[in-house]
């Protein structure tokens, strides 16, 4: 049973640059979220798919967006990159829209320079 | 709003004692969901335990147990008899049921070192 799976595992950017990240979900599960995590805090939720939409957003600029395939996995884009973007992105798979269980993956080391 | 306080930043013991980690959040949702994740140094973080805000009962698996309490917003964690392999960081998170479903929101985390 695969488990949620991310690429790239680290990436280098330069400030400006744009990047997508990417997420398959765990075997079954329909729902994608995803966090941001700086060094030494607690993930902040970014956002999260289901049925290829959009459900909730938290607070982040535009510069973030998103999609989801119909085979459920996800893509992360961030735009016009800042040295603050700097961060582990953890993308987390759950079965439905409602609260349950959300497995994570092992996360996308996202470096600016 | 939704709101995780972990307090203890950091803890060390030895091996075999036992440690609890402390958890206190905020919300004004009536009904809820309270998560505890281990996050090891690669990264990933992986799941521990789900409570529902209607159950209080407190629950033992293995040398992990878990103490809710609404009455002081808590949700504590306890390790027992400690390991080398339990050195990780602990996150407690909480959802609502309100207009932010789904959405977890974390605590800063507290860095567990277990020394042999």
């Amino acid at each position: 049973d695969a488990g949620v799976t991310q690429s790239p595992t680290h990436l280098i950017k330069t400030r400006g640059q744009q990047v997508t990240l990417r997420c398959s979900p765990k075997s079954g599960h329909d729902t994608v979220s995803w966090y941001q995590q700086a060094l030494g805090q607690g993930p902040q939720f970014i956002f999260q798919y289901y049925e290829e939409e959009e459900r909730q957003r938290g607070n982040f600029p535009d510069r973030f967006s998103g999609h989801q395939f119909p085979n459920y996995s996800s893509e992360l884009n961030v735009n016009a990159l800042l040295l603050g973007d700097s961060a582990l992105y953890l993308c987390a798979s759950s079965s439905g829209e409602g609260v349950y269980e959300q497995y994570f993956g092992p996360g996308t080391r996202l470096t600016v320079t | 709003a939704q709101k995780v306080t972990q307090a203890q930043t950091e803890i060390s013991v030895v091996e075999k004692e036992d440690v609890t980690l402390d958890c206190v959040y905020e919300t004004r949702d009536t009904t809820y969901y309270l998560f505890w994740y281990k996050q090891p140094p690669s990264g990933e973080l992986v799941f521990l335990i789900r409570r529902n805000s209607f159950d209080e009962q407190n629950e033992i698996s293995g040398r992990y147990s878990w103490n809710f309490q609404k009455s002081t917003s808590s949700f504590n964690f306890t390790i027992t008899a400690s390991q080398v392999v339990d050195s990780a960081v602990y996150f407690c998170a909480l959802s609502g049921r309100g207009s932010t479903l789904g959405r977890l929101y974390f605590g800063r985390g507290t860095q567990l070192t277990v020394w042999p």
